[in-house]
């Protein structure tokens, strides 16, 4: 089977503009999950998307949002970038909800100038 | 305070040597997972553990639930095992991370 694909992997943005990333599940893989990796917090959680529905969140402003289609594929989006949102955004995918099964992709790096 | 403590923060240690990462947490959790992430970003989850003791090839890990402590244990280390180690736990389904532990084999 083919892993988790993330798309585009590298993205450099300017303050203020929007951003939307893609993820690919494994096939067959209802649930995805999205984290954000800085220097200075670490790894966070941000939301799980599971048949479409989000399921859980993080603790992000509203500025930060995603969706799920009915092929399982997620897109995040971030409006109104801020330098701050510069980070390595990884997805994860699983055949079931709840974080116990976890199936990472190679992440994004976005950069906010 | 974290919720999840990781000791040591950086590990460098020779090729052939035993080596142990500790993680602590502070509330109840679901299960926990031990996470490698090598340069470049990419995650691999190794182990996911609610209780006991898992292993695999030369990797094991262990969790006392009651003591809210796991370990990952590295037998006969090698140059290949360098990456950041993350332990994460599932608390309301979802992962909250440590800070990880780089871990270092010199040849």
């Amino acid at each position: 089977k083919a892993g988790v694909t993330q798309t585009p992997r590298y993205l450099i943005k300017t303050r203020g503009q929007q951003v939307t990333l893609s993820c690919s599940p494994i096939s067959g893989h209802r649930s995805v999950s999205w984290y954000q990796q800085t220097p200075g917090q670490g790894l966070q959680f941000l939301f799980e998307y599971f048949s479409e529905t989000q399921r859980n969140k993080g603790n992000f402003p509203g500025r930060f949002s995603g969706r799920q289609f009915s092929n399982s594929r997620s897109e995040m989006n971030v409006s109104t970038l801020e330098l701050g949102d510069s980070a390595l955004y990884l997805c994860a995918s699983s055949s079931m909800t709840g974080s116990y099964e976890q199936y990472f992709g190679p992440g994004t790096r976005l950069t906010v100038t | 305070k974290n919720e999840v403590e990781q000791s040591p923060q950086n590990l460098t240690a020779q090729e052939g040597e035993f080596i142990t990462i500790n993680c602590s947490y502070s509330v109840g959790i679901s299960a926990l997972h031990w996470l490698q992430q090598h340069p470049g970003g990419g995650i691999v989850s190794l182990f996911m553990l609610s209780s006991g003791k898992k292993k695999h090839g030369r990797l094991i890990a262990t969790i006392n639930i009651q003591e809210k402590h796991s370990s990952l244990h590295i037998t006969a280390s090698h140059p290949r095992d360098s990456a950041v180690y993350i332990c994460a736990v599932i608390l309301n389904e979802k992962l909250t991370f440590g800070t990880g532990t780089r871990l270092t084999i010199i040849p």
